[in-house]
């Protein structure tokens, strides 16, 4: 079975700086995909980016990048020019990419990050 | 707002009882999924439908059930209901039953008293 490992319960960044979250899990499988999703107060769930595994380029979206290194079966979210509104649980998912297999998100267990002024 | 609709926001209830949850996919998406978020046991996969067919179960109890209508609506039923029970229930929808991305709805809260 895969496992989602986050190692940071809490982080903190400051106003227009830069934060890195860290995500590793375990696996067998080849194909897969990795997702970040945040949620904020509000308790939504909401997909920061997405990172196919059989593409070794790096995701981006805006202000978020991830750094992926697939032998190391590390997959970090980068923040940069924090924002308060970026202040939410954020979440590392993983998800099969084998036909016939359940397509169940298997989720870490969050960092929470507070964004100061 | 992701498309994905979930009523009721939140729900109160006493130990025994029943309950039911709903939830609308976005337009289009075949394949429905439903999640529990709880604090001992964080998120977690309960069950998946596709175009009215189950596909796939997680930790799901025998004292849930879930299906999905012809419309492609989805309900979670919960009976018999514990203290433990109390959690988020999430409602996601995607696509088809491929690695495509799934979109949640806010959710329902559910209170068991």
């Amino acid at each position: 079975a895969q496992t989602v490992t986050q190692s940071q319960p809490e982080m903190s960044v400051q106003e227009a700086e830069t934060v890195t979250l860290s995500c590793t899990y375990d696996t067998s499988e080849s194909d897969y995909y990795l997702f970040w999703y945040k949620q904020p107060p509000s308790r939504q769930m909401i997909l920061v980016i997405r990172q196919e595994a059989y593409k070794q380029q790096n995701a981006t979206e805006n202000r978020f990048s991830v750094n992926f290194q697939k032998a190391a079966k590390s997959f970090s979210l980068k923040i940069s020019d924090s924002q308060l509104g970026d202040a939410a649980m954020y979440f590392c998912a993983y998800l099969s990419g084998h036909t016939g297999t359940a397509s169940k998100l298997t989720f870490g267990t969050g960092t929470r990050l507070q964004v100061t002024l | 707002d992701s498309g994905v609709t979930q009523t009721p926001k939140h729900l109160i209830t006493a130990t025994g009882q029943r309950v039911t949850l709903r939830c609308s996919p976005r337009s289009g998406d075949l394949s429905v999924y439903w999640y529990q978020q709880s604090l001992d046991q964080g998120l977690q996969f309960l069950i998946q439908y596709y175009n009215g067919e189950e596909r796939a179960k997680g930790n799901i109890l025998e004292r849930f059930s879930a299906q999905q209508f012809p419309d492609l609506h989805s309900e979670l039923n919960l009976s018999s209901l514990e203290l433990g029970d109390s959690a988020l229930y999430f409602c996601a929808s995607s696509k088809d039953s491929d690695k495509n991305i799934q979109y949640f709805g806010a959710g329902t809260r559910l209170s068991v008293l």
